[in-house]
């Protein structure tokens, strides 16, 4: 297992158009994160998935983002009417829970410009 | 809820100075403590982290970081520093308990290591 792999590291888009973003985690990882990072400021929880089922979402999810993780494996975040406000680099980590000694793997992450 | 405050967005040091990256945290609960690496176009590293135990906790390249409660703080410090230690280092934190590991994290320090 290579870790945490985030497709595509770079998407360019136009303003209004819609985006999706796959992270596949670390194979025996029952729980899986997205943040997303924008310059100059360190990540920003946006979502967490244990196995299949979404458990939190941040009020910065708004309506036109979208999380899921059909069969507990791989997830995808969907953005729906890009905005210029949404580009920032997506970050996807993966865990292992319960676990004593927890610690969060991230993917390289997804860098997304709207223009 | 938690937060984080790095207390410095950039630090320049000549190469072989000692280096203290300063971070302090706000929580009404027992968190864990991590201290996170980004190499440039790279993803987030764990350099090191706080569980419980002994409150000096060390990485495998030199840093260390110290928990203390009673401050609030987690700084980080390397006595010696290298060229290669040149990134952003993120401080973050996590409540204990069987979520406890969504990640708040700081707004970063750029460590610059010049020759």
């Amino acid at each position: 297992d290579t870790g945490v792999s985030q497709d595509p590291r770079h998407k360019i888009t136009k303003r209004g158009q819609n985006v999706t973003f796959r992270c596949d985690p670390i194979s025996e990882h029952n729980r899986l994160y997205w943040y997303r990072q924008t310059l100059g400021q360190g990540p920003e929880f946006l979502t967490y998935f244990q196995n299949e089922a979404q458990l939190e979402k941040s009020r910065l999810l708004s309506d036109r983002f979208s999380a899921e993780r059909p069969k507990g494996s791989f997830s995808t975040l969907e953005i729906q009417r890009t905005e210029q406000g949404d580009s920032a680099m997506y970050l996807c980590a993966s865990s292992l829970v319960p676990e004593k000694n927890t610690e969060a793997f991230f993917g390289q992450g997804t860098r997304l410009t709207v223009v | 809820a938690q937060s984080v405050t790095q207390l410095d967005s950039q630090v320049p040091v000549f190469e072989e100075a000692p280096v203290e990256l300063r971070c302090n945290y706000s929580s009404s609960v027992s968190v864990y403590l991590f201290w996170y690496v980004q190499y440039p176009n790279q993803g987030l590293q764990l350099l090191l982290k706080y569980l419980s135990g002994s409150t000096l906790v060390e990485s495998i390249n030199g840093f260390e970081a110290e928990f203390n409660k009673s401050q609030t703080s987690f700084h980080l410090r390397k006595p010696s520093v290298h060229i290669s230690d040149t990134a952003e280092y993120f401080c973050a934190v996590s409540e204990v308990g069987e979520y406890g590991n969504k990640l708040v994290f700081g707004a970063g320090t750029i460590l610059r290591v010049k020759s």
